[in-house]
């Protein structure tokens, strides 16, 4: 099975900060890589699949970049709704899995 | 609008059975592959068991496998998974999730709210 290292699994960060959060795989994935947000009680939220191709109406502050086993979510300036954790998973191969998740705190 | 609404979740004991169900609407269900993940308390994301469009593919994760069954019903827009031998690290929020493909690559762009089981005597 694939492993998704997420770094940090904890990350205190302030309105208006640039956040990058990695994920690394334990082997090649190709671009096959999506970032997910997810909030207390709610579901997850697509936000970038593809490794870099943003999910139709996601704020382009969001973005994505990588290639092969390392990859980064970055959000250009924090905004109070993007407190939240989350979560890379590649679909390269089965099983697919997530990586252990970045919660971001203010 | 796209929706995916579970069902099914509760209290069993330890060895018990239990079948949730995901029921779709708003897009033509019977085209999409769909998957099952769950999320114990406090914890991440964790890839349950996937099914072709027409029900034929199946697959699961090693931790569910011979206990548990993906189905579909794309008569009725449902997606099932019977969960069966059902122990105490089976406690979580199971999801269901629509996964979609384009030229650019795949992913789940829509999630179910989600149906807590929990699993204790």
């Amino acid at each position: 099975d694939i492993q998704l290292t997420q770094s940090p699994s904890f990350l205190s960060a302030s309105v208006g900060d640039r956040v990058t959060i990695t994920c690394r795989a334990s082997q090649g994935i190709s671009s096959y890589l999506a970032w997910y947000q997810e909030k207390p009680g709610k579901a997850p939220k697509l936000l970038i699949y593809a490794t870099s191709t943003l999910q139709s109406g996601v704020p382009s502050r969001f973005s994505g970049s990588g290639s092969g086993t390392e990859f980064t979510l970055t959000i250009s300036s924090l905004q109070p709704e993007d407190f939240a954790t989350y979560y890379c998973q590649q679909l390269n191969s089965n099983p697919l899995t997530f990586g252990g998740g970045t919660k971001v705190e203010i | 609008e796209v929706q995916l609404v579970e069902s099914g979740g509760g209290l069993v004991q330890p060895g018990g059975s239990l079948r949730l169900s995901c029921a779709a609407s708003g897009f033509t269900f019977s085209t999409y592959w769909m998957h099952w993940v769950r999320q114990a308390p406090g914890q991440g994301l964790v890839w349950v068991s996937r099914v072709s469009s027409d029900g034929s593919n199946t697959l699961y994760a090693d931790s569910v496998k011979g206990r548990f069954t993906i189905s579909r019903d794309n008569a009725k827009n449902t997606l099932y998974l019977q969960m069966n031998s059902l122990r105490a690290e089976d406690t979580a929020v199971y999801y269901c999730a629509r996964v979609f493909s384009d030229s650019s690559g795949r992913a789940f762009d829509y999630w179910g709210q989600g149906t807590l089981v929990t699993v204790s005597s």
